[in-house]
C-alpha cells in the first residue's frame, strides 16, 4: 500500500521559515494536499493542488511537489502557526495521510 | 453558512455497533463526495470511508466488512454503519466535505467513539 513519510517534529524561530517534508514514491505525480490541526481543534486545509492557498490561508503558507517529495513551507513562521500538518494524496480510490508533523515554534 | 455537524458517537463494548451521523448545511450536499476520517487519542489523521455522489463507496483494508458509508441526499445526512467494533477503533469520527482535486475543504467539529469493556 501507499505511504507518505514526514519528521515527527520540526522546530523553527518565530520569523523564520520552516519547510515540513512529506516524502512518497513518485509523490510529484500526484497532488498532494497539506492541513493544519492545531490542539482540540478539527483539520484545515491550507495547500491544494501542490501549491495552492484556499480563501483565507495566509501568503506565508507555500507548496511544491516534485520527484518522491512535498514540501510545505511557512515564511517568516508565527507563533499561531504552531500545530500539527498532515500531508494527504490519493493513490486510486485510497486517501493517504502521511504520519504528521508537530512544528513548535520557539 | 458551511457546516458539518457529527453526532451519534459514544461508549461501546468491543464487538458493538454505532451508527454515526453528520449533518450537513449550507451547500448542495448531493454536488459533493464525503469522507470519513478518524484519530485515534494522540495520533495522525487516517481515512475511515468514502462515498461519492453516485453512491460509490470505498474502505480501507481496516475497516472493510465492518463499516458501511452512506448518505441520505434528502435529509443532507451523511452516516457511518460500525459493526464489530474492536479498542482500536476508538478514535474521534471526523466527516469532511470533498472538492474534486482540492481535497477535504470542509470538516466537522467531530464526535468521539470509544471502544471499551
Amino acid at each position: 500500500s501507499y505511504e507518505l513519510t514526514q519528521p515527527p517534529s520540526v522546530s523553527v524561530s518565530p520569523g523564520q521559515t520552516a519547510s515540513i517534508t512529506c516524502s512518497g514514491e513518485k509523490v510529484g505525480d500526484k497532488y498532494a494536499r497539506w492541513y493544519q490541526q492545531k490542539p482540540g481543534q478539527s483539520p484545515v486545509l491550507v495547500i491544494y493542488q501542490d501549491s495552492k492557498r484556499p480563501s483565507g490561508i495566509p501568503e506565508r503558507f507555500s507548496g511544491s511537489n516534485s520527484g518522491n517529495t512535498a514540501t510545505l513551507t511557512i515564511s517568516g513562521t508565527q507563533a499561531m502557526d504552531e500545530a500539527d500538518y498532515y500531508c494527504q494524496t490519493w493513490d486510486s480510490t485510497t486517501v493517504v495521510f502521511g504520519g504528521g508533523t508537530k512544528l513548535t515554534v520557539l | 453558512e458551511v457546516q458539518l455537524v457529527e453526532s451519534g458517537g459514544g461508549l461501546v463494548q468491543p464487538g458493538g455497533s454505532l451508527r454515526l451521523s453528520c449533518a450537513a448545511s449550507g451547500f448542495t450536499f448531493s454536488n459533493y463526495d464525503m469522507h470519513w476520517v478518524r484519530q485515534a487519542p494522540g495520533k495522525g489523521l487516517e481515512w475511515v470511508s468514502t462515498i461519492g455522489t453516485a453512491g460509490d463507496t470505498y474502505y480501507p483494508g481496516s475497516v472493510k466488512g465492518r463499516f458501511t458509508i452512506s448518505r441520505e441526499n434528502a435529509q443532507n445526512s451523511l452516516y457511518l454503519q460500525m459493526n464489530s467494533l474492536r479498542v482500536g477503533d476508538t478514535a474521534v469520527y471526523y466527516c469532511a466535505r470533498v472538492r474534486t482535486t482540492v481535497g477535504m475543504d470542509v470538516w466537522g467539529q467531530g464526535t468521539t467513539v470509544t471502544v471499551s469493556s
